[in-house]
């Protein structure tokens, strides 16, 4: 079976300070792995994908996520919180080829980020 | 259209009522999702459609939900019976055919049954 484990539920850092939200993933099939943010009172943004190109990928807002396939991994990174960062964010799997197209949704980190 | 369009963007109903959610996708976008969010959780899966055909279903509560796509292009969701655990946001997707395509969310549907 396909899953995603967001590893943190809360996260809290200082603006400036790094940022790392976890995220594991489970799957029988090649996956394509996003982050996807959610501000308060918004819809859901994608911040970046992995579909097996670069094991780097590069997203918005300074964001990135590195895909291990040895340790299952998709871990979100930004060197340098800001502010405006505060909110939701969702590891999402993707699973083509079985018999599931759909997105499984990990159950959140929320980020705080203080002055 | 630009977006993926919901409506209505809020609902109070009482118990017992049937409601109809309609999401409106992307032009061409072949997949549909829908999502249902409670508050302070992940979306939680119901259904998608690939064109008119329901792909899988599986995430649907109970038999008080269905979903169509007839056209392969707009969807409504229907809950028939409503119920007060039935509260929550209720968010479509759709994207491109193929692997690792992005979906585009809508901003929901606030469902309230009171």
């Amino acid at each position: 079976a396909q899953s995603v484990t967001q590893l943190d539920s809360h996260v809290s850092v200082s603006e400036g300070t790094p940022v790392l939200l976890r995220c594991n993933y489970s799957s029988s099939y090649s996956p394509s792995l996003f982050w996807y943010v959610q501000h308060p009172n918004k819809g859901l943004q994608l911040l970046l994908k992995y579909t097996s190109a670069a094991t780097l990928v590069k997203g918005i807002n300074g964001f990135e996520a590195e895909f291990k396939k040895s340790e299952t991994s998709f871990h979100l990174t930004k060197p340098s919180a800001h502010m405006s960062d505060a909110a939701e964010y969702f590891c999402v799997v993707s699973i083509y080829g079985g018999s599931q197209g759909n997105l499984i949704f990990g159950k959140g980190t929320k980020l705080s980020v203080k002055p | 259209g630009a977006g993926v369009s919901q409506s209505p963007r809020y609902k109070v109903t009482k118990r017992g009522q049937d409601v109809a959610l309609r999401c409106d996708p992307i032009s061409g976008h072949v997949s549909l999702y829908w999502y249902r969010q409670a508050l302070g959780q992940g979306p939680e899966f119901l259904t998608y459609f690939n064109y008119e055909a329901q792909q899988d279903k599986s995430g649907l509560p109970n038999d008080r939900f269905s979903a169509e796509r007839p056209e392969g292009s707009i969807s409504t969701l229907t809950i028939q019976r409503t119920e007060q655990r039935d509260s929550a946001m209720y968010r479509c997707a759709s994207s491109l055919a193929g692997q690792g395509r992005e979906a585009f969310f809508g901003q929901g549907t606030r469902l309230t049954v009171v």
